[in-house]
């Protein structure tokens, strides 16, 4: 099974600035098609999970320009460029590649 | 809009065998090359996949004793649950993946297995 791991596990934010969340796998999530098979999830408290990012940079309906994700291969990064209150929660990347689908750990993201 | 919506027994005893429905809207589950996938979360902790059934009716799930089947004339489709136990507690969502993912989830379901 492909091993997902986050960092950092918690992030304590300031509404405005920046964040930045890196998600690692134990191996490469690069298709033969070219696309990364990786997704960002947010789940708010209360909640399910919603899809912020998929094929590792494409950002799903709805979702605000301030969340962004890059990344090739084994390494991927999700950045908020403006952090806002209502961004609190657990991200999850989790990838498509393979059969069993797998989750990272998670990273709980709170106001300071 | 896709929409799932997943119902179950919510109490159950350790041993027992349970079914969990989910009820897709917005979707044929035997269309469109889409996964139709069962994910649990132990409460307070991640997300674990429990398996699919694909659109041409083939499933794949971690575990044996977690069987999923589908209702093609109610557009549902079922976890079964065999010989469960207490670690089997969690919240379980259905959810669509389109092959490179999950798009969709349900709002999930919270199973108690306690005596």
């Amino acid at each position: 099974d492909i091993v997902m791991t986050q960092s950092p596990l918690s992030l304590p934010v300031t509404p405005g600035e920046p964040a930045s969340i890196s998600c690692r796998s134990s191996q490469s999530l690069r298709h033969s098609n070219g696309y990364n098979y990786l997704n960002w999830y947010l789940q708010k408290p209360g909640q399910s999970p919603q899809l912020l990012i998929s094929l590792g940079s494409s950002r799903a309906s709805g979702v605000p320009d301030r969340f962004s994700g890059s990344g090739s291969g084994t390494d991927f990064t999700l950045k908020i460029s403006r952090v806002e209150a209502e961004d609190v929660g657990v991200y999850y990347c989790m990838q498509g590649l393979e059969t069993p689908r797998t989750f990272g750990p998670g990273t709980k993201v709170d106001i300071k | 809009q896709v929409q799932l919506q997943e119902s179950g027994p919510g109490l159950v005893q350790p041993s027992q065998t349970l079914s969990l429905t989910c009820t897709v809207s917005g979707a044929s589950i035997t269309r469109g090359g889409y996964y139709w996938s069962w994910i649990r979360q132990d409460p307070g902790k991640g997300l674990e996949w429990i398996g699919h059934i694909y659109y041409t009716g083939t499933t794949s799930s971690v575990k044996s004793r977690f069987v999923i089947s589908r209702e093609t004339s109610k557009n549902q489709f079922s976890l079964k649950l065999y010989s469960v136990t207490a670690a089997d507690t969690a919240v379980y969502y259905c959810a669509r993946d389109g092959g490179g993912g999950i798009d969709y989830w349900g709002q999930g379901t919270l199973l108690i297995v306690s005596s």
